[in-house]
C-alpha cells in the first residue's frame, strides 16, 4: 500500500543503548523529516532530508544521527539514548519542488513511534 | 523565526455544540500557509484544513471553518455540530511559503489543544 510507514511503533530501551527508528515512504517524495512531540512542546523538528544524501539540522538535533542512502528511507538514530529522549517520534513527507506551486507544504504523517528510554 | 502559540491546553464541548479553538502566530513573514492537524488517540496526523496567507477568505471545511485575522496574526479554529469523533489534540502549524512559491514540509507547530467532546 502506497504510503509512509514506521516501525517500530514501539520501542523500550536502556539508558546508553543505541535505537534506529526507521521510515519508509512509497510516494517518492524528495522531503522526509523527523519530529518528535512531547506534552507542552507540540511537534519540533529534529532533521530533515531535501533528496537522498542531503540532510539538515532542525530545531532539537542533539543525540541524534540521520542518513538517507535511498528517496525512500530516512531513519532516525539515538546513537546513545538518554531519557530526555523518552517521546513519541514521527515521520513525514512532502514532494517538494516536484509538487509545483501546488504544494501547500502539507505534511504527510506516518503513524509514529512511541520511545521509552528506562 | 516563527513562533506558534495555543494558549487554551484543554478545551471541552458537548455534542452538537459549536466550539473555538485559538492559535496565534509571530512572524515578519507576508507569504505563508496556516494549518489545523487533528491527531485522534490513534496518534495519526490528520490535515482538517489549510489557509493560505495571500487569500483573504476564511477556509471552510464541512463542519471546520478558521477565522483569518492576518493583521492581528490570529487563525482560529470553528468546529460545528461537534462530534464524539471530533476528540482529538487539535495542533496550529505554520510554513514559510519561500521564493518560487514552494514550500518544503517545515513546519513550526503550537503546544497543541486537546479537545473533549461529550455525549
Amino acid at each position: 500500500d502506497a504510503g509512509i510507514t514506521q516501525s517500530p511503533r514501539y520501542k523500550i530501551t536502556e539508558t546508553g543503548r543505541q535505537v534506529t527508528l526507521m521510515c519508509h515512504q512509497t510516494w517518492s517524495h524528495s522531503y522526509m523529516f523527523w519530529y518528535r512531540q512531547d506534552l507542552g512542546h507540540g511537534l519540533r523538528l529534529i532533521y530533515y532530508s531535501a533528496a537522498a544524501d542531503i540532510t539538515d539540522k532542525g530545531e532539537v538535533p542533539d543525540g541524534y544521527v540521520v542518513s538517507r542512502s535511498k528517496t525512500e528511507n530516512f531513519p532516525l538514530t539515538l546513537e546513545s539514548a538518554t531519557r530526555s529522549q523518552t517521546s513519541v517520534y514521527f515521520c513525514a513527507s512532502n514532494a517538494g519542488l516536484a509538487g509545483g506551486n501546488s504544494n501547500t507544504g502539507e505534511l504527510f504523517f506516518g503513524e509514529g513511534s512511541r520511545l521509552t528510554v528506562l | 523565526a516563527q513562533t506558534v502559540t495555543q494558549s487554551q491546553p484543554e478545551m471541552s464541548v458537548q455534542e452538537a455544540e459549536t466550539v473555538t479553538l485559538s492559535c496565534t502566530y509571530d512572524t515578519s513573514e507576508n507569504n505563508y500557509y496556516l494549518f489545523w492537524y487533528k491527531q485522534p488517540p490513534s496518534r495519526q496526523m490528520i490535515l482538517v484544513i489549510r489557509q493560505e496567507a495571500y487569500k483573504q477568505q476564511n477556509a471552510t471545511e464541512n463542519r471546520f471553518s478558521v477565522n483569518f485575522q492576518k493583521a492581528a496574526k490570529s487563525f482560529s479554529l470553528k468546529i460545528s455540530d461537534s462530534q464524539l469523533g471530533d476528540t482529538a489534540m487539535y495542533f496550529c502549524a505554520f510554513i514559510y511559503r519561500g521564493a518560487g512559491g514552494t514550500s518544503y514540509g517545515k513546519l513550526t507547530f503550537g503546544q497543541g489543544t486537546i479537545l473533549t467532546v461529550h455525549p
